[in-house]
């Protein structure tokens, strides 16, 4: 019930491409769901986040989509560049903690 | 920009040895964390701190394991006996009121 499932683990995209990544919770005590990118070497850096009664948020390229009877949200990347190439968290808050998703690797081919 | 720091980058220690991990917050945060992750896998929570107390703690954290703010700007986490399965990257984290967290560069922790 704590957990954070994301998908796909690895993606490529070609440059100017859509990058999607899918996460689902099932704990509905969730309230806060943040995206982090991690950059090798680094510590993950907060991307991007929604609360559960927003269903989109879009900031330049970067949008999350969430569906709240789903339990499901996403993160589109509109027009991916090499330098987008890093390791994507997706999270879930709880009780003052974040409880995060596997990650996924996205590549973006030059 | 202000930023969580973390020293040492990289840490090498002995099966059974201690080791110290610091960090300075951001410095009008009230609200600090670790996390670690194991090569390859997700972060994952340790510990929550507020007001010089453990606000939550993950089963992980377990007796070998404490955090300490020793003055205004350090905050410290202590493995008393190392095992070879804390090796991981280890994550500062720390926030003021609302709900973002900033995380701090990682200590790289190998034990051997």
């Amino acid at each position: 019930q704590q957990q954070v499932k994301q998908s796909p683990q690895s993606l490529i995209v070609q440059k100017g491409g859509i990058s999607i990544i899918n996460c689902a919770y099932e704990n509905t005590a969730f309230d806060y769901f943040p995206w982090y990118q991690q950059f090798p070497g680094k510590g993950p850096a907060l991307l991007i986040a929604i609360r559960p009664d927003v269903s989109e948020k879009k900031e330049g390229r970067f949008t999350i989509s969430f569906n709240k009877s789903a339990k499901q949200f996403s993160l589109h990347i509109m027009d991916s560049q090499p330098g987008d190439s890093a390791t994507y968290f997706c999270a879930a808050n709880r009780d003052d903690k974040i409880i995060f998703g596997k990650g996924t690797r996205l590549h973006i081919l030059p | 920009e202000p930023e969580v720091t973390q020293t040492p980058s990289h840490q090498v220690t002995q099966m059974g040895q201690e080791v110290i991990l610091r960090c300075v917050p951001i410095s009008n945060h009230l609200y600090f964390y670790w996390y670690r992750q194991i090569l390859g896998q997700k972060v994952e929570f340790l510990v929550s701190f507020y007001n010089n107390e453990i606000s939550e703690k993950s089963e992980i954290f377990d007796d070998q394991f404490s955090v300490e703010r020793p003055d205004g700007s350090n905050f410290t986490l202590k493995i008393r006996s190392t095992k070879l399965e804390d090796s991981a990257m280890y994550f500062c984290a720390s926030r003021f009121e609302g709900e973002t967290q900033y995380f701090g560069p990682g200590t790289r922790l190998l034990v051997l």
